[in-house]
């Protein structure tokens, strides 16, 4: 089975640009999570989509991050501006379901390195 | 503050020690998780424990949950070079909330 697949693997872009990422989940996964990996921290949630619908954006940095998942498969996040304190590992991971114990799996993550 | 404190931060051993790794909040969880996340990869599942006092055993590797459920711990036995990694501690909330981790390394 296909694991969950994230591109572009790098990303070294300056302050004040745009960038986006790419995540392809497992197959059959309806649920879709962003995580945002600072150095020295664990992953802290961005937004989760449950299909196309999003559950949870509570910590999403709305005036300058946004996502979107088409078709509730693909899915991209994009920050526009960057700032300096936005260097770090993107992870996208996915799940079967979102209720009692369930376990995520995780893509590889993007790297970004703000300049 | 953080929701679950792991302890200690960083952690660098010779090949063949023990070694314990500890998960601590104040707040009661029906179930708790590890992950381990290696070097330019994702977080990856090591257990998920769910009962007060509940010990699970993955190899060399001992994960204990509290008796009240607000704590866990990570023991590894002899461990070796390919233990190294960011262990995680995450409670299930309605969304997956992780500690900072504890960064082990295992030198040859």
């Amino acid at each position: 089975e296909a694991g969950v697949a994230q591109s572009p693997r790098y990303k070294i872009i300056e302050k004040r640009q745009s960038v986006a990422f790419w995540c392809n989940p497992i197959s059959g996964h309806a649920t879709l999570y962003w995580y945002q990996q600072i150095l020295g921290q664990g992953p802290k949630l961005l937004i989760q989509f449950q299909n196309n619908g999003v559950v949870d954006d509570s910590q999403l940095p709305k005036d300058r991050f946004s996502a979107e998942r088409l078709k509730g498969v693909d899915s991209t996040l994009k920050i526009q501006p960057a700032k300096l304190e936005d260097s770090a590992v993107y992870l996208c991971a996915s799940s079967l379901r979102d209720r009692g114990i369930y376990e995520q799996y995780f893509g590889p993550g993007t790297r970004l390195t703000v300049t | 503050t953080q929701l679950l404190e792991q302890s200690p931060q960083f952690l660098s051993i010779q090949e063949g020690e023990n070694l314990t790794v500890y998960c601590n909040s104040s707040s009661v969880f029906s179930s708790l998780q590890w992950y381990r996340q290696e070097p330019g990869e994702g977080p990856v599942l090591l257990v998920t424990v769910v009962t007060g006092g509940e010990v699970k055993k993955l190899k060399r590797l001992t994960f204990q949950f509290g008796d009240a459920r607000k704590d866990s711990s990570l023991h590894i036995t002899a461990a070796q070079p390919g233990d190294t990694g960011l262990y995680l501690c995450a409670v299930q909330g309605g969304k997956l909330i992780f500690g900072q981790g504890t960064e082990l390394s295992v030198k040859p």
